[in-house]
């Protein structure tokens, strides 16, 4: 079946580091791929998506490329902020109906040191 | 944007009573709504897809019987937990997407830090 794989965290940075969460995927067809983040004890909030190949998401300075051939969707930002710090899940939903949930990876928890 | 609205968003119980949660689409209507659970440093567990009019499918692992789901219009879900015990304490969240359209993504609520002691 369908699947996420995200990369393990913690990931721990010092601010205006860098940042790369990889996510890779299975899916048959072709789905749409989400970045979600939880801050510390909220809900989940739509970071960004792409619905087909080659398409680029961004907010916040995050962007994520939707890349077929890799089957991936990295999220990726050139300066992180301590207010960067959270958790975020990569999602694909292999649906356009809205009455399926979406494939959730397992999550990864970032922290950014002052 | 679509909002979907939770409460509440804290709730301390005492063991054996019961606990509901209210999940509402307020600017959209959802026929479908899904419940979380998330352990601690974890990923979301889906429990239950919540079907408007209907009756709610329940994961594998999930009582039914505990976890009490009312879907009575296509703007509110609501999750009972019955007979509540301190192994139900966890963070519990609920999502819903726009029936009205085609591949969006799904929007959240604040989510529930559930008590029992």
């Amino acid at each position: 079946g369908d699947s996420v794989t995200q990369m393990e965290g913690p990931v721990t940075l010092s601010e205006e580091a860098c940042l790369t969460i990889n996510c890779t995927y299975t899916a048959t067809g072709y789905p749409s791929l989400f970045w979600y983040v939880q801050y510390p004890g909220e809900g989940l909030q739509l970071l960004l998506k792409a619905t087909k190949a080659d398409d680029k998401g961004s907010n916040k300075g995050f962007e994520a490329t939707y890349r077929k051939e890799t089957t991936s969707f990295h999220l990726e930002k050139g300066s992180v902020q301590v207010s960067d710090s959270a958790v975020y899940f990569c999602a694909l939903s292999d649906r356009p109906d809205s009455n399926y949930q979406l494939i959730w990876g397992a999550g990864t928890k970032l922290i950014i040191k002052p | 944007g679509a909002v979907v609205s939770q409460h509440p968003s804290r709730v301390i119980c005492k063991s054996g009573t019961s606990v509901k949660i209210e999940c509402r689409s307020l600017d959209f209507q959802a026929t479908t709504m899904f419940w979380y659970r998330q352990f601690p440093k974890q990923s979301l567990m889906l429990m239950a897809t919540s079907n408007e009019g209907s009756k709610a499918t329940y994961e594998q692992g999930v009582e039914k019987d505990k976890f009490l789901i009312n879907h009575a219009s296509l703007t509110l879900s609501t999750l009972t937990v019955t007979s509540a015990h301190p192994e139900d304490s966890s963070f519990y969240i609920c999502s819903a997407r726009d029936s009205g359209r085609v591949g969006t993504e799904a929007f959240f609520g604040q989510g529930t830090r559930l008590t029992v002691v």
